[in-house]
């Protein structure tokens, strides 16, 4: 079935930590984003590619790092993790950036840090 | 400072009723409106979609209102049902930018038998 995996689907973080969470779709979309989702505040963009070896920075990029070396997947990288950066993390994709394209999202990462 | 204002947080409804979830902005370079649904448990996926070239769009149970002048856009979910419990986020992106979705803060519908 195609669609956006996630993994994992939740952590436990010591603050300082270093955390890759992974993305990968099989729909062979050239688009990808990461979000945060927190209470209150909605889904904040942190990162997104417009095409495989392109990204860009959203909305709250600090603290953040992608990669985009191939199509499918999709990395977000935590340097030295936070407890503010404790959320759930969304990663979406689209057929193409821009073009009022519909963004699929994976069922999301919940990250706790202390 | 939020680009995009959704109220309200939270809404009960009786099942039949109409919900009414309410989104105004400021920008008026933002011309694609989307709304998401989201499940307990699960990621957002799309809705319903306007454009502000009309006023209205209507899919099976669920409408969009929009309103360019007063910039305000809303989702009416008509003969509201159980299985409409989620929570829904209305955004709204940039024509320059289509790909940078603004969400709004979040709508968690109740609907009780």
């Amino acid at each position: 079935i195609a669609g956006i995996t996630q993994a994992p689907t939740s952590q436990i973080l010591a603050a300082g930590r270093r955390m890759t969470l992974r993305c990968t779709q099989d729909m062979r979309h050239n688009a990808m984003y990461w979000y945060r989702q927190d209470l209150g505040l909605g889904l904040r963009l942190i990162h997104y590619s417009n095409t495989a070896g392109t990204t860009g920075k959203g909305e709250v990029p600090d603290g953040y790092s992608v990669s985009r070396a191939n199509t499918d997947d999709f990395p977000l990288t935590l340097a030295s993790a936070v407890p503010s950066q404790t959320s759930v993390y969304f990663c979406a994709s689209s057929v193409e950036s821009g073009s009022y394209n519909e963004q699929f999202f994976g069922p999301g990462t919940r990250l706790t840090v202390l | 400072q939020q680009q995009v204002k959704q109220s309200p947080q939270s809404l009960i409804v009786q099942k039949g009723g109409i919900s009414i979830i309410n989104c105004a902005y400021e920008n008026t370079a933002f011309d694609y409106f989307p709304w998401y649904q989201q499940f307990p448990g699960k990621g957002p996926a799309l809705l319903i979609a306007i454009r502000p070239d009309v006023s209205e769009k209507k899919e099976g149970r669920f409408t969009i209102s929009f309103n360019k002048s007063a910039k305000q856009f809303s989702l009416h979910i008509m003969d509201s049902q159980p299985g409409d419990s989620a929570t829904y986020f209305c955004a709204a992106s940039p024509v320059y930018n289509t790909d940078k979705l603004i969400f709004g803060t979040g709508t968690r519908l109740q609907v009780f038998p």
